[in-house]
């Protein structure tokens, strides 16, 4: 089956320690995205990457970095430079094309301790 | 700035009556417009997409209406069930290329 998948699902950290939520897909998508989620929130923009080895800050990047070094992954670090980490992480994959939509992961959800 | 405003209050409505949402935005000039579905801890769903040249979309019992000198799309499900109930996000195309900004979203119950 194709589609997107994040793992952990569930994650707790100390705080001031760094960690790196992973996203894969296999649905050959040339774009893939970073958002975040607060209780109440809409999705907000982290980063994101429409090819293999280039990357864009998103609204809210600062705390955050991000590599694309094969197609099918795109994982994120939560830096201890973030203030406040806590929060629901979503991945998404589009295909090349103005008009396409985005295919989600099931999300992580963080808690910084 | 950008904004991208949604009812933030609930909507709670009968089951078999119409449910419309509406998506409000300024300082946009998108070239399309996309509805998700978000059922609590899981990721958004696609549902809609509608351009801007597009007044109006349907799919099964959705339709999507694009009015771009109101700078405002109407999310209606008919006949609603109660397996509708979810929050629904409207989302623009940001200018620079095909990420998306997101409104808070919708909070839909349908009740029996």
């Amino acid at each position: 089956d194709g589609g997107i998948t994040q793992s952990p699902k569930y994650l707790f950290r100390k705080e001031g320690q760094n960690v790196t939520l992973s996203c894969e897909q296999n649905l050959n998508h040339d774009a893939m995205y970073w958002y975040r989620q607060d209780p109440g929130q809409g999705l907000r923009l982290i980063y994101y990457s429409q090819i293999v080895n280039d990357f864009q800050k998103g609204d809210i990047a600062e705390g955050y970095s991000v590599s694309r070094e094969k197609k099918e992954s795109f994982p994120l670090t939560v830096t201890s430079a973030q203030k406040n980490p806590t929060a629901f992480y979503l991945c998404a994959s589009t295909s090349s094309g103005r008009y396409n939509e985005q295919f989600f992961g099931p999300g992580t959800r963080l808690t910084v301790l | 700035s950008q904004k991208i405003e949604q009812n933030s209050e609930a909507l709670n409505i009968q089951e078999g009556k119409t449910a419309t949402l509406t998506c409000n935005y300024t300082n946009y000039s998108p070239a399309y417009l996309q509805w998700y579905r978000q059922d609590p801890g899981r990721g958004p769903v696609f549902l809609l997409l509608i351009r801007e040249n597009e007044k109006e979309k349907r799919k099964e019992r959705l339709k999507v209406t694009f009015d771009t000198t109101l700078k405002q799309s109407l999310f209606h499900i008919t006949a609603s069930q109660p397996a509708d109930s979810a929050t629904y996000l409207c989302a623009l195309a940001l200018n620079s290329g095909y990420a998306l900004n997101f409104g808070k979203g919708t909070s839909l119950l349908v009740t029996p």
